[in-house]
């Protein structure tokens, strides 16, 4: 059984370089997201794929975070220009049909 | 604007005791309902879900109650046991158009049971 995979887990970079993270879902799964997660808080939602469609993005993408999923198999999440406040767990999760979600192990960013 | 509350950021049960956990939420359009566990450093594990057209699941040790008119659901851990310890997360969606099941979530309770 592969769950979802993430890499990398850990990324410390310094202020104002970019950033790529890759997520794999579980193979059958249609459904891709991308949640951001800091410190004392719950996951939130950042960005909807289905297949290669990118269907819904939050408002908390801003300009500088863009995501593809170009073959609808695996995604990336990429960051420009990072700032200290980028700094959280990303976490990308997968389904399909049901509405339940299965989430990969996450990346840690720290921007210094 | 929180639209999922978990009130309570943290419960401390004995090992065979019931843990109960609550999640109050404030938007009608969500129709469905999940629990994630959460480990340090590690991503969110699903536990069980429960669809509004139900009051309760039940999934081994772990049973979720829905009040919809209260707009309040807690899930049951019975028997609780010192591997339930970690940080449980309650989410809520709504499909948003082109089967979106975004997951909006709470804060997280953490639970510890002690032996």
């Amino acid at each position: 059984d592969t769950g979802v995979s993430q890499d990398p887990r850990h990324k410390i970079t310094k202020r104002g370089q970019n950033v790529t993270f890759r997520c794999d879902p579980i193979s059958e799964h249609n459904r891709l997201y991308w949640y951001r997660q800091t410190l004392g808080q719950g996951p939130e939602f950042l960005t909807y794929f289905q297949n290669e469609a990118q269907l819904e993005k939050s408002r908390l993408l801003s300009d500088r975070f863009s995501a593809e999923r170009p073959k609808g198999s695996f995604s990336t999440l990429e960051i420009q220009r990072t700032e200290q406040g980028d700094s959280a767990m990303y976490l990308c999760a997968s389904s399909y049909p049901a509405p339940e979600q299965f989430f990969g192990p996450g990346t840690r960013l720290t921007v210094l | 604007d929180q639209q999922v509350k978990q009130n309570s950021p943290s419960l401390s049960v004995q090992e065979g005791r019931i843990s109960i956990l609550n999640c109050d939420y404030t938007n009608s359009m969500f129709d469905y309902f999940l629990w994630y566990k959460k480990y340090p450093a590690e991503g969110p594990t699903f536990l069980i879900s429960i669809s509004s057209i139900k009051d309760k699941n039940e999934d081994g040790r772990f049973t979720v109650f829905l009040n919809k008119s209260a707009k309040h659901l807690s899930l049951h851990i019975v028997p609780s046991q010192p591997g339930d310890s970690a940080v449980y997360f309650c989410a809520a969606s709504e499909d948003s158009g082109g089967s979106n099941y975004k997951l909006t979530f709470g804060k997280g309770t953490l639970l510890t049971v002690n032996p």
